[in-house]
């Protein structure tokens, strides 16, 4: 089936830290999406990414669509003790029929 | 807004029990869809619907049956639970196939 590999699998950074992670894929995607999963919680979403090569921030965060619609990634600066938790990539990919899929996820852990 | 209610938060059955999780959105969602989270794996897509009355297999069915009687609803079932079904399942809905799909807290369900 269609996957999307998530990478870094964890991080362990100081707080103040930028942070950056990515996802990619074999086959194209129309929709790119970043969650972040809190613990004992349901994924939320962050950010939303429709066109290829487009950048959108939320706050600290940032993201991009990338330009061959196979990749995305995720910036976060000023890196805080609440950015804790495991962020997930997602995308609906081109060839199905709205299928949510989404990566195995980047653990975060700051270090106050 | 109560959102996506998922419940029971926490279950653990025996091997070969069977059990319903539920779901209700009060959204007027017409996608509704159930994950389950493996470590390292991200979230899997078990079942969905597209609306009241149609139900189809996502990644991972085998084991789980579903149905969509009712916009607001869909529940999950396991008729003859494995320890391989020891997860923690999500449930989410969305305003159509496509579109940003909101998560419920989930239920963390332990097969022994």
């Amino acid at each position: 089936g269609q996957q999307l590999n998530q990478s870094p699998q964890s991080m362990f950074i100081q707080e103040g830290e930028d942070v950056s992670m990515n996802c990619t894929s074999s086959s194209i995607f129309n929709t790119w999406l970043w969650y972040k999963q809190d613990p004992g919680e349901g994924p939320v979403l962050l950010i939303a990414l429709y066109k290829a090569g487009e950048l959108t921030s939320n706050g600290r965060l940032t993201a991009q669509f990338g330009i061959t619609r196979k990749d995305s990634f995720l910036n976060i600066s000023a890196s805080i003790p609440s950015d804790v938790g495991i962020y997930f990539c997602a995308g609906f990919p081109s060839s199905n029929t709205g299928k949510l899929i989404f990566g195995q996820g980047t653990t975060l852990q700051v270090k106050p | 807004n109560a959102g996506v209610t998922q419940t029971p938060k926490f279950q653990v059955l025996k091997t070969g029990q069977s059990m319903t999780l539920q779901c209700a959105q009060d959204m007027n969602h017409e996608y509704m869809s159930w994950y389950r989270q493996d470590p390292g794996m991200g979230l899997r897509l078990i079942h969905y619907s597209v609306g009241a009355g149609i139900t189809d297999q996502g990644e991972v069915p085998n084991g789980y049956n579903v149905s969509r009687s009712t916009t607001e609803d869909f529940p999950l079932r396991l008729l003859s639970a494995a320890p391989s079904q020891t997860s923690v399942y999500f449930c989410a809905s969305s305003a159509g196939t496509g579109s940003l799909e909101t998560f419920g807290s989930g239920t963390r369900l332990t097969v022994v």
